[in-house]
């Protein structure tokens, strides 16, 4: 069964510290991984889309990794700020098409002043 | 550029009542997909538009559901008759590629609908 997991459920930090996002992945075959980030009440917004052939992808303070062998990504954001406090969803392709889509249940992120 | 549009934003209806969710995609988009959360759960897929055609709709959880694209433009989800387990927030998504699947998907804000 296809199925994402991702770690911790919440996290709480203080502004301008860093954190990582973690998830594991079991979708097969695979396309790409992707991260969203979701504010309350809104949908989710796309921050990163890699294939198995990328290993990293930056998107400003946002940083993804991941590692196809092991079929672990992380998220890693640097100096945080309020505007953070998002859920943080991992999503994974395991088709060419978007409609094959795998969500993780998210990482609720709170950033505190 | 416009982002995906839903309406309406909040539903409350009771069970056994009808209730159509409406999404204008991003134009130009030909691809257009329904989502769902249900309380407590991950987002799961519901049904792909390829423009007014029904690409795949494996996720659709039975035949009280129905989605329309009339002319490949926006797109309605009716539930008839609605049931309590069918409380939860209705995504629609919209994207340019197909295929290939590296496009983003581009999501509008949901629609939240609570049967009572």
């Amino acid at each position: 069964k296809n199925q994402v997991e991702q770690s911790p459920q919440s996290l709480i930090i203080l502004e301008g510290k860093n954190c990582t996002l973690q998830c594991n992945y079991t979708v097969s075959p695979f396309s790409n991984l992707r991260w969203y980030k979701q504010d309350t009440g809104r949908g989710p917004v796309s921050l990163t889309i890699m294939t198995f052939s990328e290993n990293t992808k930056s998107n400003g303070r946002y940083t993804a990794t991941l590692d196809a062998d092991t079929k672990q990504s992380s998220l890693h954001i640097t100096a945080s700020q309020l505007s953070d406090s998002a859920s943080y969803i991992c999503v994974v392709s395991g088709y060419f098409g978007n409609e094959k889509l795998t969500f993780g249940t998210g990482t609720r992120l709170t950033i505190i002043p | 550029e416009a982002g995906v549009t839903q309406f309406p934003s909040h539903s409350v209806i009771e069970k056994g009542q009808t209730v159509t969710l409406r999404c204008d995609p991003i134009s130009g988009h030909d691809n257009l997909y329904w989502y769902r959360r249900v309380m407590g759960k991950e987002i799961k897929f519901l049904l792909h538009f390829v423009k007014e055609s029904k690409q795949d709709e494996s996720g659709m959880p039975n035949n009280r559901f129905l989605a329309e694209r009339t002319g490949g433009t926006y797109s309605t989800l009716k539930v008839q008759p609605a049931e309590l387990e069918d409380s939860g927030v209705y995504f629609c998504a919209s994207s340019q590629d197909q295929g290939r699947g590296k496009s983003p998907l581009h999501f509008g804000n949901g629609t939240r609908l609570t049967v009572t």
